[in-house]
């Protein structure tokens, strides 16, 4: 079974720009979750989808959203680019309507100038 | 509020050599799962092994295995007979039954020396 798969894997935008990062979960899975990781600030929780509808939301700006499609596939948007926003952003998809285990994809490197 | 702390940033260990990795967490939930992800330097996040709190017996994965106290809220990883290849970025995560986030700790890197 293939695994978690993002796009692009690296990215380099300026400030003010905006940005869409796409995740295709496991095959069969139904919920996606997104991730901002730094060195700082480690691993920060942005949002959690599953059947198309958002359940969880994290601290961030409404800068940052996303969205779901009917086959699970996952986009997450940032608007006005800061450059604050450079991270690895981490999608992680689970099976059931309780993601009791997720698995990662190998994140998206978005350098902002 | 659920929290996730790992107080040791980095750790290194001799090839062959055990070590342990620490991490705590504070919940008012009775019903939680725990989990120890690993994060190599090529980034990409693999789950090492996963406990059940309602499961007294320790969880264990070929080299890896768990130290789980539930009541200290404890959840420590132990690596026997450490490689190479496991030196990496490990995270520390936990999940309760009710909700539909995970909540990470800041991680511990872990160097395996030759």
């Amino acid at each position: 079974k293939a695994g978690v798969t993002q796009t692009p894997r690296y990215l380099i935008k300026t400030r003010g720009q905006q940005v869409t990062l796409s995740c295709s979960p496991i095959s069969g899975h139904r919920s996606v979750s997104w991730y901002q990781q730094t060195p700082g600030q480690g691993l920060q929780f942005l949002f959690e989808y599953f059947s198309e509808t958002q359940r969880n939301k994290g601290n961030f700006p409404g800068r940052f959203s996303g969205r779901q499609f009917s086959n699970s596939r996952s986009e997450m948007n940032v608007s006005t680019l800061e450059l604050g926003d450079s991270a690895l952003y981490l999608c992680a998809s689970s099976f059931g309507s309780r993601s009791y285990e997720q698995y990662f994809g190998p994140g998206t490197r978005l350098t902002v100038t | 509020a659920q929290t996730v702390t790992q107080s040791q940033p980095e750790m290194s260990v001799q090839e062959a050599e055990t070590v342990t990795l620490s991490c705590t967490y504070d919940t008012s939930e009775s019903n939680y799962y725990l989990f120890w992800y690993k994060q190599p330097p090529s980034r990409q996040m693999i789950l090492v092994i996963r406990q059940e709190a309602y499961k007294q017996q320790n969880a264990t994965e070929n080299r890896f295995s768990v130290n789980f106290q539930k009541a200290a809220k404890s959840f420590s990883l132990k690596i026997s007979d450490s490689q190479l290849g496991d030196t990496a970025m490990y995270f520390c995560a936990f999940i309760d039954t009710t909700g539909n986030q995970f909540y990470f700790g800041t991680g511990t890197s872990l160097t395996v020396i030759p």
